[in-house]
């Protein structure tokens, strides 16, 4: 596996359950991001980890939950969900958290019904 | 005023044709510009970052950067069917602790 994964590629959902959407970068970066993308909307910074601690929570409702228990991977744990929600959620990595390039995974499409 | 700001509506242009597009930021700190293009369902790619005021071109696309002017715009030359594609404009701001803050996009179209 190159670059950045994530799995799964599609999830639907109701909003009673809970999921968690995973992702795994093999670039040796130090600070891995999600952000989420709606339609007619710019990319919306959710988290930032970097070195594995989250430096970054920007107003994120507490229904999505991130882990990061190591520089390669981190998970957006979810839970009663919205329909609103409805989304695709991209991972990113960098080599730090500042100015870097970001490279970005494929994507997680998520429905909540 | 929105951080980074990007012409809105689809381009179309010829193929074989230049697509201009144009992008201003509000944050005069900024330091760091990038252009992805997004394909319909996937992710963002980069195809272009610029630190400097001028040009930079790289194959058949360039980059300009304006910081007087706070404006950001890249240029595709000689455009192809395969260039079709929404294109993000994204720029680091203090206000976002640095962080980067991304445009809508500007969709292109190539006519073949």
């Amino acid at each position: 596996e190159t670059g950045v994964t994530q799995t799964p590629r599609h999830l639907v959902m109701g909003m009673t359950n809970k999921k968690s959407l995973k992702c795994e970068q093999h670039l040796g970066h130090n600070a891995m991001y999600w952000y989420k993308q709606s339609a007619k909307k710019p990319l919306e910074l959710m988290f930032v980890y970097s070195l594995e601690e989250r430096v970054e929570n920007n107003s994120v409702p507490s229904r999505f939950s991130p882990e990061c228990p190591n520089s390669s991977h981190l998970f957006l744990h979810l839970h009663t969900l919205q329909p609103e929600d409805s989304a695709l959620y991209l991972c990113a990595s960098s080599q730090g958290a500042g100015t870097e390039t970001q490279y970005f995974g494929p994507g997680t499409r998520l429905l909540v019904l | 005023q929105k951080e980074v700001e990007q012409n809105s509506g689809p381009l179309s242009v010829p193929e074989g044709a230049i697509a201009s597009l144009n992008c201003t930021y509000s944050d005069r700190g900024s330091q760091s510009f990038f252009w992805y293009r997004q394909y319909s369902g996937k992710s963002p790619e980069l195809i272009m970052s610029i630190y400097s005021n001028g040009d930079k071109e790289d194959g058949r696309f360039t980059a300009q950067l304006n910081k007087a002017s706070q404006y950001v715009s890249l240029l595709i030359r000689d455009s192809q069917p395969s260039d079709s594609a929404t294109y993000l404009c994204a720029v680091n701001s203090a206000y976002g602790n640095n962080r980067l803050a991304f445009g809508k996009g500007n969709q292109v179209v190539v006519i073949p």
